[in-house]
C-alpha cells in the first residue's frame, strides 16, 4: 500500500534561518507531489506542484522554493524565512494518471513556527 | 475564479444526531469534489470522492451529494459520535489535474457525549 511520509512533524526556526521541509511516498511510481500551506483559519492554499523529476510549478510568488530530486521525493526550502512564513505545511500525492478519478492523499503535515 | 465556501464554520451536536454539512462553489464546470477530515494538528483524510457525473456517494455513515446547477454539496453524517469530532473540508476539482483543486475553509465538527 501507498504511504506518505513528511518531516519534521514540528519546527522553530528563527527569522532569517533556512528551511528544508522533506516528503517521501512508498509503494507507487510516478507520483503528482504538492505542497500546501494551511493559515489559521484560511483553507489550503497550493504552494508548489510536481508531475516529475525536476519539475516543479509555482502557483504563488513567494518565499519558498521546491525541488523534487527523486521520484518519489518531494523539499519544500527557504534561504531566509519571514515571519508570515509560520504556518501548517502538508505534503500531499496523487496518481498520474487519472488524477480526476483518485483522492488526494495527504501526510500529517509539519507545523512551522517563525520566531 | 472559482470560490469554494462551507457553511457553518463551527458546528455543536449531541451524539447520535443526524446532521448536514454544506459546501457551496461558484463556478459548476468541475470535475469533481472531494471531502476531507482534518483532526487537530493533523493532515487531510480523504472521505469521498465524487466525480462530476455523478450525484452523490456512500462510505458506512457518510453521505455525500452533488449538485453542480446550484453550485452545491453537502454531507450528510448519521448517527454522529464523539469520534466524528474534527474539521470537514471540501474541495473542488476544476480540471484533470490536482493543481485546479480548490479548498473551502472547512466546519469545524464537535460531537458532545
Amino acid at each position: 500500500s501507498q504511504t506518505i511520509h513528511q518531516w519534521p512533524a514540528t519546527l522553530v526556526q528563527p527569522v532569517g534561518s533556512p528551511l528544508s521541509l522533506e516528503c517521501t511516498v512508498e509503494g507507487t511510481s510516478n507520483p503528482n507531489l504538492y505542497w500546501y500551506r494551511q493559515a489559521a483559519g484560511r483553507g489550503l492554499q497550493l504552494l508548489f506542484y510536481s508531475v516529475g523529476i525536476g519539475q516543479i510549478s509555482s502557483e504563488v510568488p513567494q518565499n519558498l522554493s521546491a525541488s523534487r530530486p527523486q521520484d518519489r521525493q518531494f523539499i519544500l526550502s527557504s534561504k531566509k524565512l519571514l515571519l508570515s512564513d509560520s504556518g501548517f505545511y502538508l505534503c500531499a500525492w496523487s496518481p498520474l494518471s487519472s488524477s480526476y478519478n483518485s483522492p488526494l492523499h495527504f501526510g500529517n503535515g509539519t507545523r512551522l513556527t517563525v520566531t | 475564479k472559482q470560490e469554494v465556501t462551507q457553511i457553518p464554520a463551527a458546528l455543536s451536536v449531541p451524539e447520535g444526531e443526524n446532521l448536514v454539512l454544506n459546501c457551496s462553489f461558484t463556478d459548476s464546470a468541475i470535475y469533481n469534489l472531494q471531502w476531507f477530515r482534518q483532526d487537530p494538528g493533523k493532515g487531510l483524510t480523504s472521505l469521498l470522492l465524487i466525480q462530476s457525473s455523478q450525484r452523490e456517494q456512500t462510505s458506512g455513515r457518510l453521505n455525500a451529494s452533488l449538485d453542480k446547477s446550484s453550485g452545491r454539496s453537502t454531507l450528510y453524517i448519521a448517527a454522529s459520535q464523539p469520534g466524528d469530532s474534527a474539521t470537514y473540508l471540501c474541495a473542488v476539482g476544476g480540471g484533470t489535474s490536482y493543481d485546479k483543486v480548490i479548498f473551502g475553509p472547512g466546519t469545524s465538527l464537535s460531537v458532545i457525549p
